[in-house]
C-alpha cells in the first residue's frame, strides 16, 4: 500500500510570506496528486491537484509541483493571508480507489 | 444544491450500544467512502463502496460495518462501539472511483464513553 508523509507537521509564517508543504509517497504507480484544505471545524476541500503527466500547476496564489522520480509533490502558497490558516492534506492516489491521506500540516499565517 | 449530508453531526454514546451514522449524497455518485480523522493521523479510510451492493475494506475497518443498498446512501454501523472509536468521521463521495474530486460531508463527531 501507499506510504505517505507530509512535512512539516506545523508551519508558521508571517502574512505575505510564502509557504511550502512537501508530500512524499512510496508507490511509483501513483498518478494523481491532490491537496486538500481543512479549516477549523470544517470538512476537507480540494484546492488543487495535478496528474502525473504534468510537472507544475498554478491557480492564483497556490501551485503544486510534482517530482515523480523522487516521488514527492509540494504545495506552494505565495503572498499568504490569514485566511490561508488551516490544515493541509496531501492524498496521492492510484488509478483505483486507493487514496491515502498524509497526516496533515497545520499552517498558521500571522497578521 | 449538490451535497453530502451526514447525521447525526454530534453523538455521545456508551460502550456497546449499537449506533448508525447515515450518509447521503444527491449527486448520483457511484463511489462513496468513510474516513475517520484523529489528531496527528490525518484521514484514514474505513470502508468504501464503488457502487450499489459493492463494498470493501479500507485501512481501518475493524469494529465497523457498512451497507450500500441504494446509490445515494452509505450508512456506517458500529455494532458495539468502544472508546477507541471516539473520533471525527467523514463521509465522502465522487462520481466514480477514478474521479479526481471527493466531496466530503460535514463530519460527525462521536464520543464513546
Amino acid at each position: 500500500g501507499e506510504n505517505v508523509e507530509q512535512h512539516p507537521s506545523t508551519l508558521s509564517v508571517q502574512e505575505g510570506d510564502s509557504a511550502v508543504i512537501k508530500c512524499t509517497y512510496s508507490d511509483s504507480a501513483s498518478n494523481y496528486f491532490p491537496w486538500y484544505k481543512q479549516e477549523l471545524g470544517k470538512r476537507p476541500q480540494l484546492i488543487i491537484d495535478i496528474r502525473s503527466n504534468v510537472g507544475e500547476k498554478k491557480d492564483q496564489r497556490i501551485a503544486v509541483t510534482l517530482n515523480k522520480t523522487a516521488k514527492h509533490f509540494s504545495l506552494h502558497i505565495t503572498e499568504t493571508q490569514p485566511e490561508d490558516s488551516a490544515v493541509y492534506f496531501c492524498a496521492p492516489k492510484l488509478n483505483n480507489n486507493d487514496m491515502r491521506f498524509g497526516a496533515g500540516t497545520r499552517l498558521t499565517v500571522k497578521p | 444544491e449538490a451535497q453530502v449530508t451526514q447525521n447525526p453531526r454530534y453523538l455521545i454514546t456508551v460502550t456497546g450500544k449499537k449506533l448508525t451514522v447515515t450518509c447521503s449524497q444527491n449527486m448520483n455518485h457511484e463511489y462513496m467512502s468513510w474516513y475517520r480523522q484523529d489528531p496527528g493521523l490525518g484521514l484514514r479510510q474505513i470502508y468504501y463502496s464503488m457502487n450499489v451492493e459493492v463494498t470493501d475494506k479500507g485501512d481501518v475497518p475493524e469494529g465497523y460495518k457498512v451497507s450500500r443498498k441504494e446509490k445515494r446512501n452509505f450508512p456506517l454501523i458500529l455494532e458495539s462501539p468502544s472508546p477507541n472509536q471516539t473520533s471525527l468521521y467523514f463521509c465522502a463521495s465522487s462520481l466514480t472511483s477514478a474521479s479526481r474530486t471527493q466531496y466530503f460531508g460535514p463530519g460527525t463527531r462521536l464520543l464513546v464513553l
